[in-house]
């Protein structure tokens, strides 16, 4: 099974700090994303990645950066995290089947921000 | 930007019922479409997929119907049971994915 991994479920922090989010998938994808999830909003596109060291912005990437060093591996930075970024954040890599690109997600990280 | 909803934001179902949860998609040139399923404190599980050359797809207890003409997609769970329990959102693929809001099923012992 494909495993998508982030580093923590729970995060509480505060305004102004640097905030790095971990993901990490196990399955050799080239594409990686990061999408936030609020309460009647849906899904929401933050940042993705088609290749290591590649970033492409997605539909709200302000107040955000990412890093892909490696190919497993792709992360999220909050610079400066105010509280409107108090969200659930959700990682996912994409394998290419037969019918379309599979989305895999993680187990989510869900960041409080004071 | 993109539109994806779901007609309902919740659903209760006796165990043992059929579910049918309902989604309309904004973008006539989607061309694939993926259900998920998520529980509490989980992240989003694939549950089914559909291309836009097809109209109907079975899977296990669960089956997507696509109408194209009115954009609009559904899921059919038979046989609901309390481990179905769970919000549903749709998401359409054209270029970039776009998620629906969501349905909270809940299943009724």
């Amino acid at each position: 099974d494909v495993k998508v991994t982030q580093s923590s479920r729970y995060l509480v922090k505060r305004t102004g700090e640097k905030v790095f989010l971990e993901c990490v998938q196990d399955m050799d994808h080239e594409n990686m994303f990061w999408y936030r999830q609020d309460p009647g909003l849906g899904l929401r596109l933050i940042y993705f990645s088609y290749d290591v060291k590649m970033k492409e912005k997605g539909d709200i990437p302000e107040g955000y950066s990412v890093s892909r060093e490696k190919k497993e591996r792709f992360s999220l930075i909050l610079e400066s995290a105010s509280t409107n970024q108090t969200s659930m954040y959700l990682c996912a890599s994409s394998a290419l089947t037969g019918a379309g690109e599979k989305l895999f997600f993680g187990s989510g990280t869900q960041l409080s921000v004071l | 930007g993109e539109s994806v909803g779901l007609h309902l934001p919740t659903l209760s179902v006796q165990e043992g019922d059929n579910s049918i949860i309902n989604c309309a998609y904004s973008n006539s040139a989607s061309d694939y479409f993926i259900w998920y399923k998520q529980e509490s404190g989980k992240g989003p599980q694939f549950i089914i997929d559909i291309r836009s050359n097809m109209d109907k797809r079975q899977g296990q207890r669960v089956t997507v119907l696509l109408n194209k003409t009115v954009k609009h997609l559904s899921l059919q769970i038979a046989a609901t049971q309390p481990g179905d329990s769970a919000v549903y959102f749709c998401a359409e693929n054209f270029v970039q994915f776009y998620f629906g809001t969501g349905t909270s099923l809940t299943v009724i012992p």
